[in-house]
């Protein structure tokens, strides 16, 4: 079992509809977490960044951390064609930096 | 966020040759810089762990003869991919944070190589 796990998708959406993305992970000293989006051939950009459970807002999207049932989730509001990209969730423990990404989730926003 | 620059971002070579990937922190000073690398339609594989003035730390199965890294600075990680073979042709990545922060991984651009 990996540490962190992703439906890889893809999944399709119509523009303006509310994404739900998700991430269920099994080590217990993660603390911090993270999303991240990466377009096709480009590096991945940092989206979100939340410590422990609890939720953070920033624009259109939202993240959301529940450490009681290790599941993480990343929304997404009036969905646009432009956030068609691959979403990546991370998390790692207090010590040292090392994240520990899941496969990935590809979304497709369609006009 | 902090910004970390790859380069090349795009590299064709011959099998048998050798390619130098740079990835530089351009904002801040990074004692640790993580290289992955990516398939098409797959997610992110840590290949090694990239410490300012000592050897980098290799991912189980990658290896290190045919990966240099050097991280002779505290802004600057090289990797070298040598005797390349088509099978390396791949979507490399770097990554650094910043020190004393909260711990958010920046990426660089990404270097893609095709080996032929």
């Amino acid at each position: 079992q990996k540490e962190v796990e992703q439906d890889p998708g893809p999944l399709s959406v119509p523009e303006g509809a509310i994404v739900s993305l998700n991430c269920t992970y099994s080590n217990s000293a993660f603390q911090y977490f993270m999303w991240y989006r990466q377009y096709s051939r480009k590096g991945p950009e940092l989206l979100m960044y939340t410590y422990s459970s609890g939720n953070k807002e920033d624009g259109r999207f939202t993240a959301q951390v529940d450490k009681s049932s290790k599941y993480i989730s990343l929304f997404i509001r009036d969905s646009q064609p432009s956030d068609s990209a691959t979403y990546l969730c991370a998390g790692r423990g207090n010590a040292g930096n090392m994240l520990t990404f899941g496969g990935g989730t590809r979304l497709m926003v369609k006009p | 966020g902090a910004v970390v620059s790859q380069h090349p971002s795009w590299v064709i070579c011959k099998s048998g040759t050798s390619v130098k990937i740079e990835c530089r922190s351009l904002d801040f000073q990074a004692t640790t810089m993580f290289w992955y690398r990516q398939f098409p339609k797959q997610s992110l594989m840590l290949m090694a762990t990239s410490n300012e003035g000592s050897k980098a730390t290799y991912e189980q199965g990658v290896e290190k003869d045919k990966f240099l890294i050097n991280h002779a600075s505290l802004t600057l990680s090289t990797l070298t991919v040598t005797s390349a073979h088509p099978e390396d042709s791949s979507f490399y990545i770097c990554s650094a944070s910043v020190p004393m922060g909260t711990g958010e991984l920046f990426f660089g651009e990404g270097s893609r190589l095709t080996v032929l």
